[in-house]
């Protein structure tokens, strides 16, 4: 079965700092791009950081510019975003997804993670 | 930055109903145009993909058009599981991955 499983979401004060982790398995995770999109309460989806399957490209958006860093680990099957400098309005549940490069399309996402940033 | 604007922002319908729902962009992103749905903010599901393709397992009462600027996903004879939120996305090179706000397609 082909599946993202996020973890590392919580809650942290602002100004703080999070790791989140995607799980994959089902599939050949060094084909394929990856990518996080995140929805903050009662609003829509976001696209924050994509990265190529060799790590060679990286495209953030520039809401997270400079705070947030996309990263991968091939060997293990796993896909990171390490979040700085946290504000309140980067509350929201973080999803993982898996890119085409052939439709340029996110076709399989994990459920989720919550970041909550308050103090 | 590409924006993507979607109308309606709301929908309502009844069982059975044909639905259409647009996708603007503020400039032309040349057919890279994916429509999701997601239930109750969960994962979201890829329904098409390149503007018209359907993705594997998506009922063939979804169907998308459009080039250029202007984009539609239709639902032909709405059904009881399609009551969700839909939204589009775009790609381009220069601007990558954006998505509409959103059209909540709820029971009339």
């Amino acid at each position: 079965e082909v599946k993202l499983v996020e973890s590392g979401g919580g809650l942290v004060k602002p100004g703080g700092s999070l790791r989140l982790s995607c799980a994959a398995s089902g599939f050949t995770f060094s084909s394929h791009s990856m990518n996080w999109v995140r929805q903050a309460p009662g609003k829509g989806l976001e696209w924050v950081s994509s990265i190529t399957s060799t790590s060679n490209y990286i495209y953030t958006a520039d809401s997270v510019k400079g705070r947030f860093t996309i990263s991968r680990d091939n060997a293990n099957n796993s896909l990171f975003l390490q979040m700085n400098s946290l504000r309140a309005d980067d509350t929201a549940v973080y999803f993982c997804a898996r890119g085409s490069s052939q439709t340029r399309a996110f076709d399989i996402w994990g459920q989720g993670t919550m970041v909550t940033v308050s103090s | 930055d590409i924006q993507m604007t979607q109308s309606p922002s709301t929908l309502s319908a009844s069982v059975g109903d044909s639905v259409t729902i647009t996708c603007r962009a503020s400039q032309s992103i040349s057919g890279w145009l994916a429509w999701y749905q997601q239930k109750s903010r969960k994962a979201p599901k890829l329904l098409i993909y390149k503007a018209s393709t359907l993705e594997s397992g998506v009922p063939s009462r979804f169907s998308g058009s459009g080039s250029g600027t202007e984009f539609t996903l239709t639902i032909s004879s709405l059904q009881p599981d399609d009551f969700a939120t839909y939204y589009c996305q775009q790609y381009n090179i220069y601007s990558p991955w954006t998505f509409g706000q959103g059209t909540k397609v709820e029971i009339k």
